[in-house]
């Protein structure tokens, strides 16, 4: 069965540093997402992108976040320069369609930051 | 603004006990809704979902949900719960264009032998 991929698994870092997390969305899906989910808290809408733009982002897809689709397979989130509050879990999903649209998530990147 | 809220971050049951979680949403427009299950160190997947067909919606593993508009409601439910069903649940709301799927803050699901 087709899967979402996302890589690393886990990842440790400063606070100040830039971190990618990347996501391999379904070969034959059209929109993509980034949600995260803070320990113990809600899954967090952060930002769409169908047709190599963002479609919708929340209040806190702020100017720190970034995504891209760099080479057709890929889809990354980048975070420029971590705060401590962005350790949370961070899921990347993709859908066929919109609308009655369900979501395929990864497994997620547990991201930490010190 | 969509939104769905669910009542009761932790429900407890004993195996084969009716399971029901409780979600009510918020929406101008008619929408599509969804409840996704996620167990430990995995993420979502989806259970089931609801598009404006039947209002009683059938999911995997026995679970189903029943849409009522007059209640503003989307609960879900399992006749008799197992042992493997312990997880985390998440009622999910989207509108029609579906760009932004918002997720309640999630109930988790404990089965007593």
């Amino acid at each position: 069965e087709p899967e979402v991929t996302q890589t690393p698994s886990h990842q440790v870092t400063q606070m100040g540093q830039e971190v990618i997390l990347r996501c391999v969305p379904i070969s034959n899906h059209l929109y993509f997402y980034w949600y995260r989910q803070i320990l113990g808290q809600k899954v967090e809408f952060l930002v769409s992108f169908y047709n190599n733009e963002i479609s919708e982002k929340s209040e806190i897809f702020d100017d720190q976040f970034s995504v891209e689709r760099p080479d057709g397979s890929n889809f990354t989130l980048k975070i420029r320069s971590t705060k401590l509050e962005d350790s949370a879990m961070y899921f990347c999903a993709s859908s066929v369609i919109s609308g009655a649209n369900v979501l395929t998530f990864g497994a997620g990147s547990r991201l930490t930051v010190l | 603004a969509q939104s769905v809220t669910q009542l009761g971050s932790h429900v407890s049951v004993s195996e084969g006990a009716l399971v029901l979680l409780r979600c009510n949403y918020s929406s101008s427009v008619p929408p599509y809704l969804f409840w996704y299950v996620q167990y430990p160190n995995q993420g979502l997947q989806l259970l089931l979902k609801y598009t404006s067909a039947a209002t009683l919606v059938k999911g995997i593993n026995g679970f189903e949900a029943e849409f009522k508009k007059s209640e503003t409601s989307f609960h879900l439910t399992k006749p008799s719960a197992h042992m493997s069903d312990a997880a985390e649940y998440f009622c999910a709301v989207s509108d029609r264009e579906g760009f932004k799927t918002i997720f309640g803050a999630g109930t988790r699901l404990f089965v007593k032998a």
